[in-house]
């Protein structure tokens, strides 16, 4: 168990529909990322969180969006979905910069 | 940009004996780090092992050792001993210093053969 909590482990929904990923990090981790990973694209990240300030994006679409808040939990949340968004999305927690990530177990979202 | 490069999609061992994983990857940074991390059935993503780029001696993790080759910009990961347990797929990570940032090659299959 990494401590790094993510839920649900299993989302269908269906297209055109919006949902909320949500991770708890490690306790005392400041800094949240999200990656995604599918069959065609691989492990891709997406978006980096270090005490609930954005930190660095990376192959984030404009509908997706994320937020860290105080209590440093994040949230990805996925609008106007598509069969193309289904994938493993991993939240990852880090104590600081320059320390390895910890993940989560993944959200399986399955777009119908 | 950075890329991380695994050219062996599946690799297949008998256990107890010992397998290598490669791995390079393409920089203009000077300060890095590098991991490889484990993917079983589960899904659960493991940090396997950690390496500095400013650190020339080899990181060593239980059965699990590395070949860090800087100059060579290569990567690779020593399993000794295998286990069954060690069925799964073995990614190889690049993150530049201050970013957190994980770059992923596209991983290795490997299967533990009894």
């Amino acid at each position: 168990d990494s401590g790094v909590t993510q839920t649900p482990k299993h989302l269908i929904t269906a297209t055109g529909q919006r949902v909320t990923l949500r991770c708890s990090p490690r306790s005392g981790d400041l800094s949240v990322y999200w990656y995604q990973q599918s069959l065609d694209q691989g492990l891709q990240f997406l978006i980096q969180y270090y005490n609930g300030e954005e930190r660095a994006k990376g192959n984030i679409l404009e509908r997706f969006s994320a937020q860290q808040f105080p209590d440093l939990h994040s949230e990805l949340n996925l609008s106007s979905l598509e069969l193309g968004d289904s994938a493993l999305y991993f939240c990852a927690s880090s104590a600081t910069m320059n320390t390895e990530a910890f993940f989560g177990q993944g959200t399986r979202l399955t777009v119908v | 940009a950075q890329t991380v490069t695994q050219s062996q999609p599946e690799m297949s061992v008998q256990e107890a004996e010992t397998v290598t994983l490669s791995c390079t990857y393409d920089t203009s940074e000077s300060n890095y780090y590098l991991f490889w991390y484990k993917q079983p059935p589960s899904r659960q993503m493991i940090l396997v092992i950690r390496q500095e780029a400013y650190k020339q001696q080899n990181a060593t993790e239980n059965r699990f050792s590395v070949n860090f080759q800087k100059a060579a910009k290569s990567f690779s990961l020593k399993i000794s001993d295998s286990q069954l347990g060690d069925t799964a797929m073995y990614f190889c990570a690049f993150m530049k210093t201050a970013t957190n940032k994980l770059i992923f090659g596209t991983g290795t299959l490997l299967a533990v053969q009894p």
